[in-house]
């Protein structure tokens, strides 16, 4: 069974300054897709960014990246420039065979 | 936009009670989930259908069941609520093809068992 590990439950930081969240997870399987999703304050959780356990390049989308590290099972997330809109629970998902293990979120607050 | 929606927002019931809570998918995918979310603990997968009529159990099964008669629709269904059902419950749908395709979420029901 996949596990993920996401080590710290609670994070801040200033407006326009860089934050990274960690996730580790643990698997046997080769092949695998690892998300980052955000679940804002009372609102729908949505997909933040995919990396495919098959590509070396880490994947980006705009202020959001990943450090995706395989051999360690390691695969953080970064957000650059954050915004007050980035205050949210943030989730780290392993996806195989269709199915998705979660882990237990990281709430992220941005302050003024 | 894929659209998924989960009846209800919010729901008090009644230990003992028959409670169904619907999902509603519009962009015809295949696969649809049921997670209940708990503070420190994250998402859990209480099942999990693959197509119509299909259905496998996730990780914490015990206590619910689920209805899948129509493509776009999946029901949870908790036979006789206890108050450890308490929780907020998503229900989440993806393309069956390829593995990488990613979760699209309703909106949560968040259920007081009193």
């Amino acid at each position: 069974a996949q596990t993920v590990t996401q080590s710290q439950p609670e994070m801040s930081v200033q407006e326009a300054e860089t934050v990274t969240l960690s996730c580790t997870y643990d698997t046997s399987e080769n092949n695998y897709y690892l998300f980052w999703y955000k679940q804002p304050p009372s609102r729908q959780m949505i997909l933040v960014i995919r990396q495919e356990a098959y590509k070396q390049q880490n994947a980006t989308e705009n202020r959001f990246s990943v450090n995706f590290q395989k051999a360690a099972k390691s695969f953080s997330l970064k957000i650059s420039d954050s915004q007050l809109g980035d205050t949210a629970m943030y989730f780290c998902a392993f996806m195989n065979a269709g199915k998705s293990t979660f882990g237990d979120g990281t709430t992220l607050t941005v302050k003024p | 936009d894929v659209k998924v929606t989960q009846s209800s927002r919010y729901l008090v019931k009644r230990t003992g009670e028959k409670v169904f809570l619907e999902c509603v998918q519009d962009m015809d995918h295949e696969n649809m989930f049921w997670y209940r979310q708990d503070p420190g603990l994250g998402l859990r997968l209480i099942y999990f259908s693959y197509d119509v009529k299909m259905k496998e159990k996730g990780d914490i099964p015990e206590g619910y069941s689920v209805s899948r008669e129509k493509k776009e629709r999946f029901s949870l269904i908790l036979e006789s609520a206890s108050t450890n059902q308490t929780s907020m419950y998503l229900c989440a749908s993806s393309i069956l093809k390829g593995q990488g395709t990613e979760a699209f979420f309703g909106q949560g029901t968040r259920l007081t068992v009193v």
